[in-house]
């Protein structure tokens, strides 16, 4: 049974990099999308971007010059760095896996990210 | 690109059957039949319901069914049980490998 995992520090600074992982287990990361989606407190989810098992990688245009996606296949995880954090990127952070345009099937349990001085 | 717009919330009684709207454009929902939604109780992650506008991933039970015309896509729900009870959210691809959300909706059993 695919389960995903996130981990990271649950509270950023302004202006500093926002570093999640997502680790995998049950399952490989052939064939498959690895997404990052988040949820700010009350609010709907947002996806943010994907790494595919190959290596390429794509995010959301309004987010697009801040995000940085990537892979460690030795570890089975993936990454998320978000640059440059405002409080509006205080959200629930998801990892999800998505197969060929089929939607994300796997997510993980969330982790809070609170951006706060 | 836009949030997809899905109403606020939706309400019905134990054994009835409701639908929820989420409307793109031509660009993301009338353009790909690449739509998925999602269940979310409090507290837990999103679980996908529908992919690719109408088919159920294994586990989902048939009282969930989803259709789409032109720039709207539908999820119903049938036989309405109070663990129905949560949001729901549905998804459209939207074009150079990039997926957009809508707003999210708020059943309500009553």
């Amino acid at each position: 049974q695919v389960q995903l995992q996130e981990s990271g520090p649950g509270l950023v600074k302004p202006s500093e990099t926002l570093s999640l992982t997502c680790t995998l287990s049950g399952g490989s990361f052939s064939s498959y999308y690895w997404n990052w989606v988040r949820q700010p407190p009350g609010k709907g989810l947002e996806w943010i971007g994907y790494i595919y098992y190959g290596g390429s990688t794509n995010s959301n245009p309004s987010l697009k010059s801040r995000v940085t996606i990537s892979i460690d296949r030795s570890r089975n995880q993936f990454s998320l760095q978000l640059s440059s954090v405002t409080a509006a990127d205080t959200a629930v952070y998801y990892c999800a896996r998505e197969g060929e345009r089929s939607g994300f099937d796997y997510w993980g349990q969330g982790t809070l990210v609170t951006v706060s001085s | 690109q836009s949030a997809l717009t899905q109403p606020a919330s939706v309400s019905g009684s134990p054994g009835q059957s409701i639908t929820i709207s989420c409307t793109g454009t031509s660009s993301d929902v009338g353009n790909y039949n690449l739509v998925s939604w999602y269940q979310q109780h409090p507290g837990k992650p999103p679980q996908l319901m529908i992919y690719e506008g109408s088919k159920r991933p294994s586990g989902v039970s048939n009282r969930f069914a989803g259709s789409k015309s032109a720039n709207t896509a539908s999820l119903t729900i049938s036989g309405l049980q109070a663990e129905d009870e949560a949001d729901y959210y549905c998804c459209s691809y939207a074009g150079s490998s990039t997926w957009v959300f809508g707003g999210g909706t708020k059943l309500t059993v009553l």
